[in-house]
């Protein structure tokens, strides 16, 4: 299906473990973007990636990990997850990046125990 | 960046208008002025953005004052599935769109 999907839909992970969350979109975007959202915080930007190869910090980029091998995914790694990690999680992709849009997925709730 | 100041929440009734306030006085003149929504258990949607001129597409409409430290956002007629919270983001830099707390709507039937 065309869009923009994330994987899974619900984690929950022990503290130290590593967890990688899935972000695939099938319109060959050239940006795309990592987000968590925290009750009290909004959403912020933890990195982000304006083509294949090329990754950018956000925000809050500290204790995670991206890769863009290929331009349809854009893996988030958590190395050693800790409580504070415990969020949702949304993937976003944009044509153009600044002006154009993004369209975002429907986010992963990933609790660390 | 630009500070965005938007009212916590507002309330509207099914099939009235809405006019969703949002004050951005330190934007700068090449900043655009994007809206998005976020309906409970999604990620965010794009609704609208803008420039200069005021700006209509099929969910919305966009008022942006002529000193730009201002814009309104405008649902024509509310439904019951707009009820969600709209953030206000005033021009980007480096692709670091960065949402504030929003505005919760709520629309009674």
């Amino acid at each position: 299906d065309a869009g923009i999907t994330q994987s899974p839909r619900y984690k929950i992970t022990e503290t130290g473990r590593q967890v990688t969350l899935m972000c695939h979109q099938t319109w060959s975007h050239s940006y795309m973007f990592w987000y968590r959202q925290d009750l009290g915080h909004g959403l912020r930007l933890i990195y982000y990636s304006a083509a294949a190869d090329i990754t950018d910090k956000g925000e809050v980029p500290d204790g995670y990990v991206v890769s863009r091998s290929k331009t349809e995914n854009f893996p988030l790694t958590l190395e050693s997850a800790t409580r504070s990690q415990t969020s949702v999680y949304f993937c976003a992709s944009s044509d153009r990046g600044l002006v154009y849009g993004y369209t975002f997925g429907s986010g992963t709730r990933l609790t660390v125990v | 960046d630009a500070k965005t100041t938007q009212p916590n929440s507002m309330e509207s009734n099914e099939e009235e208008p809405v006019h969703l306030p949002c004050n951005h006085s330190t934007i700068s003149g090449t900043d655009y002025i994007h809206w998005y929504r976020q309906l409970p258990s999604q990620g965010p949607e794009y609704v609208i953005h803008g420039l200069t001129s005021n700006v209509n597409n099929r969910m919305a409409s966009l008022a942006i004052a002529e000193d730009r430290k201002s814009s309104t956002l405008i649902l024509h007629r509310a439904t019951l599935r707009d009820a969600a919270v709209y953030y206000c983001i005033p021009g980007y830099n480096n692709n670091d769109m960065r949402f504030g707390a929003g505005t919760r709507l709520t629309v009674k039937p």
